[in-house]
């Protein structure tokens, strides 16, 4: 079955750097979009970033953009998402998500997400 | 830009029938498929609707949505509520970007 496991998140000082890691299986990972949503403590969901299959295209949130960076690595199923200049407010808890075979497509796997802390 | 709205709660007895709204504001909301996701306390989201009323492999026959032009609104309906329904339930789209944007989330309470 689908399997996304995230890794990678922890504390950070504001101004920090962090890379988070998503491990795919039970999927033809290089034929889907994959992308990161998050979830600040009590709050929503926020989508950050998505990646299409063979890494042409890219999108991010105004609130990311420019500091973070996705990427994905076919070959070893993965996804990832590198964050720079954190933010106190980039604190959430960040989820990899399977979508579909085109930008602006459903989020139909998701993983159990990994925790991010910004904090002094 | 666009946003979506919805209710911050809703609340109906165990074996009802319950709708929750999400109204896209700014353009069409048949612009761009609408998905509706619930997420558990403590748990990840999960997808039960995707591409306006589409349901995964898995999902019950209870969850179905759609979408109105009129009202530019999609609406998830969730019939013989379980306990096991009380959540926090999303819909998502998308903009003519194709930045992701989800509503706030409603609170599901079964009484």
């Amino acid at each position: 079955q689908v399997q996304l496991v995230e890794s990678g998140g922890g504390l950070v000082r504001p101004g920090g750097s962090l890379r988070l890691s998503c491990a795919a299986s039970g999927f033809s990972f290089s034929d889907y979009y994959m992308m990161w949503i998050r979830q600040a403590p009590g709050r929503g969901l926020e989508w950050v970033s998505y990646i299409s299959d063979g890494s042409d295209y890219t999108n991010y949130a105004d609130s990311v953009k420019g500091r973070f960076t996705i990427s994905r690595d076919n070959a070893k199923t993965s996804l990832y998402l590198e964050m720079h200049s954190l933010r106190v407010e980039d604190t959430a808890v960040y989820f990899c998500a399977r979508a579909g075979r085109y930008p602006a497509s459903a989020l139909i796997y998701w993983g159990q997400g990994t925790p991010v802390t910004v904090s002094s | 830009n666009f946003i979506l709205t919805q209710p911050h709660s809703v609340s109906e007895s165990l074996g009802k029938t319950v709708t929750i709204s999400c109204t896209r504001s700014g353009d069409s909301i048949a612009s761009k498929y609408v998905q509706w996701y619930r997420q558990r306390p403590g748990s990840a989201p999960t997808t039960l609707i995707y591409e306006h009323d589409e349901r995964p492999s898995g999902v019950p026959d209870r969850f179905s949505a759609s979408i109105d032009t009129s009202s530019n609104s999609a609406s998830l309906t969730i019939s013989g509520l379980e306990t096991e329904d009380e959540a926090d339930y999303y819909c998502h789209s998308y903009d003519n970007m194709n930045h992701g944007i989800f509503g706030g989330g409603t609170r599901l309470t079964v009484l």
